[in-house]
């Protein structure tokens, strides 16, 4: 079966880090993304993680563990707008792009 | 400019009524889905096209049924409309040498 898991909601305060966790388990792999996206809006792309280890972009990083199942987002110098939903999803598809998603974590920043 | 449009962005329906939403796209993508997203549930996709010929289903295919016009159109239809398919529809796209896929605004569908 396909499964992909994450908190539902976390918050945290404005300047702060947050992580947020993503565990999967699905019938293929060739990687995972984050994606964000606001109230009522169109999802985002984040970031995409093909192979493990940790890869940085401006306050975001995203993080893979392909033997574990495992990946985390990490937002730094946590921002008011940064407030919105991340969604995990996994590419299992092969050539077919095809993306399983997490049920998405709330992220609420408070001042 | 928009790359990825859905129209309608709200629509208010009534059970039994054929609705058909439309996706287009500036992007020169070849791959192009739909998905539906419900709270709770995530994003789930209902059928996706790599071109023209090309039409697969997806998790939740049931009820719906889509047509490639070209290139740069896609759209889905509820045949029957039932008041459990009251979601927010996104359409997507990408293209081969890129697994990102760009989601467009989305599509408030409500069936009463």
């Amino acid at each position: 079966g396909q499964n992909i898991d994450q908190p539902t909601e976390m918050t945290a305060t404005e300047g702060a880090i947050v992580q947020i966790n993503c565990t999967y388990q699905t019938s293929g792999f060739n990687g995972l993304f984050w994606y964000q996206q606001h109230a009522g809006e169109a999802p985002t792309f984040l970031s995409y993680n093909v192979l493990d280890g940790l890869e940085e972009k401006g306050r975001f990083s995203s993080f893979l563990s392909r033997s574990k199942g495992y990946s985390y987002l990490l937002l730094k110098e946590l921002q008011m707008k940064d407030s919105a939903s991340y969604l995990c999803a996994v590419n299992y598809g092969g050539a077919t792009n095809k993306l399983i998603f997490g049920t998405g974590t709330l992220l609420a920043v408070q001042p | 400019d928009a790359d990825v449009t859905q129209t309608p962005r709200n629509r208010i329906t009534k059970t039994g009524k054929r609705i058909m939403l439309e996706c287009s796209q500036t992007k020169g993508h070849d791959r192009m889905y739909w998905y539906r997203q419900d709270p709770g549930l995530g994003l789930r996709l209902i059928y996706y096209s790599f071109d023209v010929k090309d039409i697969n289903k997806g998790e939740i295919s049931d009820g719906y049924s889509v047509s490639r016009q070209a290139q740069a159109k896609f759209s889905l239809s509820l045949e029957s409309a039932i008041p459990n398919q009251t979601a927010l529809y996104f359409c997507a796209t990408s293209d081969l040498t890129r697994d990102e896929q760009f989601f467009g605004p989305g599509t408030r569908l409500t069936v009463l």
